[in-house]
């Protein structure tokens, strides 16, 4: 097992622009998570699925914003019309959640850059 | 809502001392988690150490080890004989007991800790 990977790494995109990220989740992991992190700051929850249904959205996640989890397995997070202030790391992580509070498994970010 | 306040931007010791990295919490709950996550430079976060709220006992893991004490809200991470390799972002997480729903981290804004050779 190779741990949470996500794609892409990079992405510099120009404001309006739509884009995509992708989650894949550790294979077992039946909890995955969406955080945005800023430079300078913690990592902010965005949202979370367990399996398939997408069971919270934080008030951060505007309508610009839209993920999917199909089939319960990867993830995508999608932003429609990028503004400059959406430039950040974004970071998925997964957790087996056999019992509450179990440890999350963070991937390595995406760094968007809007310009 | 759940607010994590980390008041050391930045610390910095000397290889094999001991250091400690402070980090408060405000809650209406009783019952949550606490962590402190590690993010060294340019990798990802993985977790340092975790506690229960309702355990009174403080969890260790080798070298690091936590002071929580649930009626002042506070979470303390102690990293003992400090490394060059403990060298990174440390951030304190709090989560929500809410019986299987939701569980997304609330983080602080992070402490980097620099170990000096």
């Amino acid at each position: 097992d190779t741990g949470v990977s996500q794609d892409p790494r990079h992405k510099i995109t120009k404001r309006g622009q739509n884009v995509t990220f992708r989650c894949d989740p550790i294979s077992e992991h039946n909890r995955l998570y969406w955080y945005r992190q800023t430079l300078g700051q913690g990592p902010e929850f965005l949202t979370y699925f367990q399996n398939e249904a997408q069971l919270e959205k934080s008030r951060l996640l505007s309508d610009r914003f839209s993920a999917e989890r199909p089939k319960g397995s990867f993830s995508t997070l999608e932003i429609q019309r990028t503004e400059q202030g959406d430039s950040a790391m974004y970071l998925c992580a997964s957790s087996l959640a056999l019992a509450e509070g179990d440890e999350q498994f963070f991937g390595p970010g995406t760094r968007l850059t809007v310009l | 809502a759940q607010t994590v306040t980390q008041s050391q931007p930045e610390m910095s010791v000397q290889e094999a001392e001991t250091v400690t990295l402070s980090c408060t919490y405000d809650t209406s709950e009783n019952n949550y988690y606490l962590f402190w996550y590690k993010q060294p430079p340019s990798r990802q976060m993985i977790l340092v150490i975790r506690q229960e709220a309702y355990k009174q006992q403080n969890a260790t893991e080798n070298r690091f080890s936590v002071n929580f004490q649930k009626a002042a809200k506070s979470f303390s991470l102690k990293i003992s004989d400090s490394q060059l390799g403990d060298t990174a972002m440390y951030f304190c997480a709090f989560m929500m007991r809410t019986g299987g729903g939701a569980d997304g981290l609330t983080f602080g804004k992070g402490t980097h800790l620099i170990i000096q050779p």
